[in-house]
């Protein structure tokens, strides 16, 4: 499974835009990069997925560079509801037995 | 709701009862995971379920015994347990090795306290 880093936290302020990038120089052919955002005392929560370049959802945009070492989430105009802890994973989804293993995340405070 | 409920919530126990938690899904998926997640650490992985079938078992003390007996639901018996198993149990699903668009679906999960 490749391994990932991430920063351990950022902080915000309401209306920006929070990037939050995560490097997985390992990312094998078939990786994909998903991310989950998980609320204190609750179940991480699927956010977006992605192979390269990039995806956006109603929630968020990844962005993938070509040679796919790095990915960044990005958030825009967040709220104070959004803060949570981000995890960035990667590995293939169409393995059998895929599971997922999941680092330390960034703990993303977005204050007033 | 996610679509995996987990019972109970909280639950606070002694070191020499036994209780289990329960995981329920139907959003049809075919694999079933259980995750510890202790206070300022990652989540742990603890015991994979694919069609019923345990696949995984990550060095989990005897002291927590899973049970799948079908693909919609999980469940996890304890006993004697130590102050440092309190923590949040997490359960999830997964459609495995299914398609671009998988993802785990995760419960709220139990908050677990050992006296």
């Amino acid at each position: 499974l490749a391994k990932t880093t991430q920063p351990i936290s950022m902080d915000s302020y309401e209306g920006q835009e929070v990037n939050i990038t995560c490097s997985h120089n390992n990312i094998a052919t078939n990786d994909y990069i998903t991310w989950y955002q998980q609320f204190p005392s609750q179940g991480p929560r699927f956010i977006i997925q992605g192979y390269k370049t990039k995806v956006t959802n109603e929630v968020a945009s990844l962005f993938i560079p070509a040679d796919r070492k790095s990915s960044t989430l990005s958030l825009p105009r967040v709220s104070l509801s959004d803060t949570a802890v981000y995890y960035c994973l990667v590995g293939d989804p169409k393995a059998a037995g895929n599971k997922l293993t999941f680092g330390g995340g960034t703990r993303v405070l977005v204050k007033p | 709701e996610t679509g995996v409920t987990q019972t109970p919530r909280h639950l606070v126990m002694g070191m020499t009862n036994k209780k289990s938690l329960k995981c329920e899904q139907h959003l049809g998926h075919n694999a079933m995971y259980w995750y510890k997640q202790s206070a300022k650490k990652p989540l742990e992985l603890m015991f994979v379920y694919n069609f019923k079938e345990q696949t995984e078992n990550n060095s989990v003390p005897s002291r927590f015994s899973p049970e799948c007996p079908n693909s919609s639901h999980l469940f996890l018996h304890l006993h004697t347990l130590q102050p440092e198993d309190s923590a949040l149990y997490l359960c999830a699903s997964s459609q495995d090795g299914g398609g671009v668009n998988y993802g785990y679906t995760f419960g709220s999960g139990t908050r677990l306290t050992v006296v």
